[in-house]
């Protein structure tokens, strides 16, 4: 069965303590992975995709990178204004359509 | 701006009764996602359309219903037949090769 494992479920860091987090798939074929933060009671925004093993994509403070069997993003120097919940979610071709399987999410806060 | 947009954003239903979701996106894109969202587990596919007047069911359609007769709207109904439809139900949109785009959500409750 294919699987999207996120780690840890939660994480607390103090403002400025680098980590990362980390997304681990079982799919039979990937065309894609992809990122994204939800704060609470809204809707996913997107952040990265990611296609190939060993592409990196960066934005801000995060910075996502692709294994044949994992992702990691990685969070440097955080600010409170980091803390949400980051998902991720991998894309595979079934049956002509691409299906898209999601993690639980890592609950991030940064503690000021 | 483009965008995505739910409504309502919370919706109360009662027992037996049946409710509409309303998703519209102006991103041009064909392909069209339901998804709900239950505390401590994964985003589940409930149903997509990959192109007007074509839909399919995703993981866990039962009680629901949809329909896409234009490429802006995908409404989804919450049917009496679906027996724990308390969630968050969050609509997505898409165009390879990226990823998919989200609405703000609409959270039902049952009462």
């Amino acid at each position: 069965e294919d699987q999207v494992t996120q780690s840890p479920e939660a994480l607390r860091l103090q403002e400025g303590e680098s980590s990362s987090l980390n997304c681990s798939y079982t799919v039979s074929g990937l065309r894609g992975l992809f990122w994204y933060r939800q704060d609470p009671g809204k809707g996913p925004e997107f952040l990265f995709t990611l296609y190939s093993a060993g592409e990196e994509k960066e934005k801000e403070r995060l910075k996502a990178t692709l294994t044949k069997k994992e992702s990691f993003l990685h969070i440097t120097a955080p600010k409170p204004e980091d803390s949400a919940t980051y998902l991720c979610a991998v894309q595979e071709e079934s049956g002509g359509y691409q299906k898209v399987t999601f993690g639980i999410g890592t609950k991030l806060q940064v503690i000021p | 701006d483009g965008g995505i947009t739910q409504s309502p954003k919370y919706l109360f239903r009662k027992e037996g009764q049946n409710v509409t979701l309303s998703c519209e996106q102006n991103l041009n894109h064909d392909a069209m996602y339901w998804y709900r969202q239950d505390p401590g587990q994964g985003l589940r596919l409930i149903y997509y359309s990959q192109i007007v007047n074509d839909f399919q069911k995703g993981d866990i359609a039962e009680g629901y219903s949809v329909s896409r007769e234009k490429k802006e709207s995908f409404p989804l109904t919450v049917t009496s037949a679906q027996k724990n439809p308390t969630a968050f139900y969050l609509c997505a949109s898409s165009s390879r090769p990226l990823g998919a785009f989200f609405g703000q959500g609409t959270r039902l409750t049952v009462v």
